[in-house]
């Protein structure tokens, strides 16, 4: 079965430091999201990328957040100053299109930030 | 604003038995609900999904109940085994516009399975 993959699955970062989180989506999907979750908490909405492009993007993701879809296949998100609130696993999600078609997780990307 | 709840963070039942998972919404514009399931240290699971135009949807072993009137939305599992033991997330999406539509998701219910 089709799945969506993350790279890497943890990593530990100094406060400040730039991380990339990769994601490979499902092959013939063309929406893509990362969502994160806070330990304990539950899933949020970060941003949604559609035809190379952002379609929408949540409060979370400020300026220090950016996505790239740079080779067709790879889909990352970028963080360019690590904050210690930043900790917290990065799931990426794709969807094949229409409206009834279902957002499918990867197995997410743990991020701690020290 | 549009928010996704759950009534029970934690929910025990014994093996065989049948689990209800509740779910309230706020946003009477969502179309569009999924369960997902979310087992430790993973990603959430698709479970099953139900439009707004439906009131029930039935899976293997597994049936979603939408009731907008009272804007409630349940997950069932028949036979509950030790392996159904996660945290179940509804999620719900709002009308779709045509664009990448996301979804919102509730706090989550744990389901602990006895032997």
């Amino acid at each position: 079965e089709p799945e969506v993959t993350q790279t890497p699955s943890h990593q530990v970062t100094q406060m400040g430091q730039e991380v990339i989180l990769r994601c490979v989506p499902i092959s013939n999907h063309l929406y893509f999201y990362w969502y994160r979750q806070i330990l304990g908490q539950k899933v949020e909405f970060l941003v949604s990328f559609y035809n190379n492009e952002i379609s929408e993007k949540s409060e979370i993701f400020d300026d220090q957040f950016s996505v790239e879809r740079p080779d067709g296949s790879n889909f990352t998100l970028k963080i360019r100053s690590t904050k210690l609130e930043d900790s917290a696993m990065y799931f990426c999600a794709s969807r094949l299109e229409s409206s009834g078609n279902t957002i499918y997780f990867g197995e997410g990307s743990w991020l701690t930030v020290v | 604003g549009e928010s996704v709840g759950l009534h029970l963070p934690t929910l025990s039942v014994q093996e065989g038995d049948n689990s209800i998972i509740n779910c309230a919404y706020s946003n009477s514009a969502s179309d569009y609900f999924i369960w997902y399931k979310q087992e430790s240290g993973k990603g959430p699971q698709f479970i099953i999904d139900i439009r707004s135009n439906m009131d029930k949807r039935q899976g293997q072993r597994v049936t979603v109940l939408l009731n907008k009137t009272v804007k409630h939305l349940s997950l069932q599992i028949a036979a509950t085994q030790p392996g159904d033991s996660a945290v179940y997330f509804c999620a719900e999406r709002g009308v779709y516009t045509g664009t990448a539509s996301k979804l919102t998701f509730g706090t989550g219910t744990r389901l602990q399975v006895t032997l």
